[in-house]
């Protein structure tokens, strides 16, 4: 079993709607959790980072964190076509024992119909 | 500023020969970080460098080296190439060494062994 499960889609929506993307992991010493985006061709960019459980907003972002469960979201409100991409969940523990290691998730192809 | 960058962006090789990749990161930065993309294990961490030094290193055989120069330049190498080490190699830079510091990727080389 991967330290990280996420559904790799294709998720597809029509514009405007709630997007609602997910990931869980088995390793409870991960602490930080990152949300990436990576459209063709391109690198990661990293769109949201939390630390430890809660909630995150940016924009038309929202982070959710519940440690409890092992469970991560990324909510994106009012999608845009622009917003179709391989949407990736990363996250790491303490620096002594991962350094700058992520463990990724599988990513999810998104994508928002006009 | 500019961005993280890696050379050469794509790259066809035959089985047994051996490969080097370069990454420049960012202006500043002194940590990166290798991995690779493939569609059927996605983005898995290879190594980082930071100062020069490995910090970790990821789960991948020998044939997988890298190295740091003192302008935070790195390379890795791929020796005795194989056919399953077609994948899109990515590189990460961050500012220092702790995982609070965004890591930035570059737009990854892409990789064929034939």
């Amino acid at each position: 079993q991967k330290e990280v499960e996420q559904d790799p889609g294709p998720l597809s929506v029509p514009e405007g709607a709630i997007v609602s993307l997910n990931c869980t992991y088995s390793n409870s010493a991960f602490q930080y959790f990152m949300w990436y985006r990576q459209y063709s061709r391109k690198g990661p960019e990293l769109l949201m980072y939390t630390y430890s459980s809660g909630n995150k907003e940016d924009g038309r972002f929202t982070a959710q964190v519940d440690k409890s469960s092992k469970y991560i979201s990324l909510f994106i409100r009012d999608s845009q076509p622009s917003d179709s991409a391989t949407y990736l969940c990363a996250m790491t523990g303490s620096v002594r024992e991962y350094g700058n290691k992520l463990v990724f998730g599988a990513g999810t192809i998104l994508r928002v119909k006009s | 500023k500019a961005g993280v960058t890696q050379t050469p962006r794509y790259l066809i090789k035959t089985r047994g020969q051996q490969v080097t990749l370069s990454c420049s990161p960012i202006s500043g930065h002194r940590s990166v970080s290798w991995y690779q993309q493939t569609p059927g294990q996605g983005l898995q961490f290879l190594f980082e460098y930071f100062s020069e030094t490995q910090r970790n290193k990821g789960n991948f055989p020998g044939r997988f080296s890298g190295r740091q120069f003192s302008n935070s330049r790195s390379e890795m190498n791929v020796s005795t190439l194989e056919l399953g080490d077609s994948a899109l190699y990515l590189c990460a830079s961050s500012l220092a060494a702790g995982n609070t510091d965004t890591q930035y990727f570059g737009p990854g080389t892409r990789l064929t062994v034939l």
